[in-house]
């Protein structure tokens, strides 16, 4: 079964640093892996999805990486600001599964002006 | 403008009392999905449909009901809550089950 996981759970930098998330899943059958930020008590915003093809992905700031044979992916956030503290997810659906999608349990970033 | 709405946005209900929150999105998606998310469970999936009148259970389905009558609205239909629904419910969809999901704003039930 897959299981994906996001290590730290919470995270604290000062304005400006450069940051990486980390996501892992188990089982490297994915279709494609989505980066989501979420806000205290809203929903969620898609960020990036990185198609299981591809090997990197990147919008504005952010960019993110899938290593499928390794079960990881990285979330690269350049010159962090205050605005980009949030929580973010990460989550796959799995390749013989459509529909499911299986969500890490999220990092809680905190960027300090 | 392209959205997931939700309606209500937060209830309080009483046990056993039936109800149902509604899902609608304007961007012709075949795709859409219930969502839960709980203090350290995270956000886990209840039902999912594929399209019209295809529905499946997602990994937490016990205790709800769906329906996809038409494409654009997938309720969600608790018959007899019990407080251990209480939680942050999510909705969203997408141009299938494999590509990039939007989610709705929320709606915070709680079940006393």
């Amino acid at each position: 079964k897959q299981e994906v996981t996001q290590i730290p759970a919470a995270l604290s930098v000062p304005e400006g640093e450069n940051l990486v998330l980390n996501c892992s899943f188990t089982d490297s059958a994915i279709y494609n892996l989505q980066w989501f930020r979420q806000d205290p008590g809203k929903g969620l915003t898609s960020l990036l999805l990185i198609q299981s093809s591809q090997r990197e992905q990147t919008s504005g700031r952010l960019n993110a990486s899938l290593d499928k044979s390794s079960g990881r992916s990285t979330l690269y956030i350049a010159a962090s600001q205050p605005g980009d503290s949030a929580t973010y997810l990460c989550a796959v659906p799995p390749w013989n599964q459509g529909g499911k999608l299986i969500f890490g349990q999220g990092t809680e970033l905190s960027v300090k002006p | 403008e392209a959205q997931v709405t939700q309606n209500p946005r937060y209830l309080i209900t009483v046990t056993g009392k039936k109800l149902t929150v509604t899902c609608s999105q304007n961007m012709n998606h075949e795709y859409m999905s219930w969502y839960r998310q709980d203090p350290g469970l995270g956000l886990r999936q209840i039902y999912y449909s594929m399209n019209v009148e295809v529905t499946d259970k997602g990994d937490v389905p016990e205790g709800y009901k769906v329906s996809r009558k038409e494409k654009r609205n997938f309720p969600l239909i608790l018959e007899s809550p019990s407080p251990n629904q209480t939680s942050l419910y999510f909705c969203a969809s997408s141009v299938s089950g494999y590509n990039e999901q939007f989610f709705g704003p929320g709606t915070r039930l709680t079940v006393l």
